[in-house]
């Protein structure tokens, strides 16, 4: 399948910091990408979906302000949690997807603010 | 909307026993469907995917799962389980098209007994 690298898998972050995270389709063009967040033990659930060149729909609940995304070109979309607190720290999983039904997941990162 | 049901939490099996995790599935539409494992602090793996071809399909580590349109059920199968199956499980589901996001069930923690 193809391949998506997820940056970084583990960040730590002092509150009131902000931290980007980065999501590369490494050998497709990502017209879409998705943004997921995983609590303990809970599933994904999906934050935001961005398209290429367009401005990213987030999903009821997630603050547009907090959880900025940018999907710039179809080979990098961006997260960034500004002004992070402690209850932002989760786990953090993009997806791309091309033409095909199938969407290829990030590894995740690991974000804990201190 | 698309949406899945794992109808478990949580389901233990001795090894070498067979292992069944359930999930219904409701969609508007012909539905695009996955089943995906994530052992601790790991990323996702596929294991299978559902498009509209073959009603039983098979998928990696000996899974395999039935789409049964009449009971809206995508159930994933494995003859006989190994300590290296425990994890967590997750249903997914996806509409038509390339633009739409992976929806995922609550998942299921599948455990191993020796």
């Amino acid at each position: 399948g193809a391949v998506v690298s997820q940056h970084p898998s583990r960040v730590i972050c002092k509150s009131g910091t902000s931290v980007k995270i980065e999501c590369r389709s490494l050998d497709f063009q990502a017209t879409t990408m998705f943004w997921y967040r995983q609590f303990p033990k809970k599933s994904l659930m999906l934050m935001a979906t961005s398209n290429e060149g367009s401005k990213a729909t987030y999903e009821q609940g997630v603050e547009k302000d907090k959880f900025l995304i940018n999907h710039a070109s179809l080979t990098l979309s961006t997260l960034t949690v500004t002004s992070a607190h402690p209850e932002d720290s989760s786990f953090y999983i993009c997806s791309a997807s091309g033409r095909g039904t199938e969407a290829f997941f990030g590894q995740g990162t690991r974000l804990t603010v201190v | 909307a698309q949406s899945v049901t794992q109808l478990d939490s949580h389901v233990s099996v001795s090894e070498g026993t067979p292992v069944l995790l359930r999930c219904n599935y409701s969609s508007s539409y012909s539905p695009s469907l996955f089943w995906y494992v994530q052992h601790p602090n790991k990323g996702l793996q596929l294991l299978l995917k559902y498009t509209s071809a073959a009603t039983l399909v098979k998928g990696i580590n000996g899974f395999e799962a039935e789409f049964k349109k009449s009971e809206t059920s995508f159930h994933l199968t494995k003859p006989s389980a190994h300590m290296s199956d425990a994890a967590e499980y997750f249903c997914v589901v996806r509409g038509p098209g390339a633009g739409t996001a992976l929806i995922f069930g609550k998942g299921t923690t599948l455990s191993v007994s020796s």
